[in-house]
This record gives structure tokens, sequence and C-alpha cells, in this order.
């Protein structure tokens, strides 16, 4: 079982929607991720926090909005998004260390219509 | 420019045999990571190599930290359908929390 928890599993919406994704972990991490990742690809880095602080935003399109509520927590706000946008969205979780090892969730498959 | 090359990017087998997959840069890393995704789940973890020359084995898996600490391996002996996933090396360059990727090997072991 994961110590990253991610809800939904499975997400579909149409371009005018608002929907949020959710991450959970209880492993005391300080550092929290959001990834983007297309199928048979890497996952690509959008957001960073450290501290519940927004380190790092990979330049990422307004129409995705994170949030830090605490430290187990991390949410991405979805606005507008485009079928572009369409892929899994994975959380991680890591301590406070550039180099230590991250906990990945199982991710949202996200699909826009 | 990608910063850590991967090889091959796709890999297909019978069981049994040996792959040797291959990650390498220009760059000096403190220490490089391997995970494994297999389909519908998230990238676990499998090892990370901090020494230069370190070589660590994980059951059939053997990885290895170059000398100079800008490149790695892994090796899986006697391959199993079981080990079928996305192989990602991954490591931290800078001194922030961005992990940087490299393409991925996706591997398949046929039966």
């Amino acid at each position: 079982d994961t110590e990253v928890t991610q809800t939904p599993k499975h997400l579909v919406m149409g371009m005018t929607n608002k929907k949020s994704l959710k991450c959970e972990q209880h492993m005391g991490h300080r550092a929290m991720y959001w990834y983007k990742q297309k199928a048979k690809k890497p996952p690509e880095l959008m957001f960073v926090y450290s501290y519940e602080k927004l380190s790092i935003n990979e330049s990422v399109p307004s129409r995705f909005s994170p949030e830090c509520p605490n430290s187990s927590l991390l949410n991405l706000h979805l606005h507008a998004l485009q079928p572009e946008d369409s892929a899994l969205y994975l959380c991680a979780s890591s301590q406070v260390s550039p180099e230590g090892p991250q906990h990945f969730g199982d991710g949202t498959r996200l699909s826009i219509l | 420019t990608q910063l850590l090359e991967q090889s091959p990017q796709f890999l297909s087998i019978q069981e049994g045999e040996n792959l040797t997959v291959y990650c390498n840069s220009s760059s000096v890393f403190s220490s490089l990571q391997w995970y494994r995704q297999e389909p519908g789940e998230g990238p676990v973890l499998l090892v990370t190599v901090v020494t230069g020359g370190e070589v660590k084995k994980l059951k059939r898996l053997t990885f290895q930290f170059g000398d100079a600490r800008k490149d790695s391996s892994l090796h899986i002996t006697a391959a199993q359908p079981g080990d079928t996933g996305l192989y990602l090396c991954a490591g931290a360059p800078g001194s922030n929390y961005k992990l940087t990727f490299g393409k991925g090997t996706l591997l398949t072991v046929n039966p």
C-alpha cells in the first residue's frame, strides 16, 4: 500500500468545470510535489511545496492552482482545462532534502472532454 | 538537453534473459535513484546510490554508481514477467527539490 494517498483515482471533466485533486501523507515529510505524467513518459515537475510554502512553480499555466492547507495535505485546483491537460497527475512527498527519495501516490488519471 | 540520458528506451525480452539499463550524464550527481513504475501505479523507489563505485543488490537487481558519479546502471538477472514496468533513473543535481528524471526504460518481459 502506498503511503501517499491521492483522490480521486479517475476524473473526467469538461473544459468549463472546476475540480480539485487531493493528496495526503502522514510520514512527516515537509516537502510535497505535484507532477504531470503522459503515457510512457517520465513525470514532469509542476510544483514543489516546502514547509507548506510554494518553493517551485515550473511555469505551470494558471488554470492549475496548488494549495497546501497543512503539512499533510496538498491540493491541486483545476479550472478551464484543455484537452492536452489529460494525463496522470502524481503527488509525491519527501524529507526536506533535495536528494532524498520521493514517495509517490498512485496518481489521478484525468481526462478532459 | 536531457540532463540524464537513459537507454534503451524500450526493451522487450523473454523470461529468463538478462538485461542492463543505463543512465548517463555529463554532470556529477551526489546521488542517483532508481524507480520502477507499474501500469496504474506511481513510481516506487528501488534504490538510492550515493558513493562513487557503489554496487547495491536487490534480489535479482544489481545497481552500480559510476566512480565519477556521472552514470549508473541497473542489471536484472533472469528477468521475470513481474519485472515488467517503466524504469526511471533520477537525480538532484542542485540544491533544491527538483528531481531530474531520465526518459525511462519501458521493459516488457514475456512469459
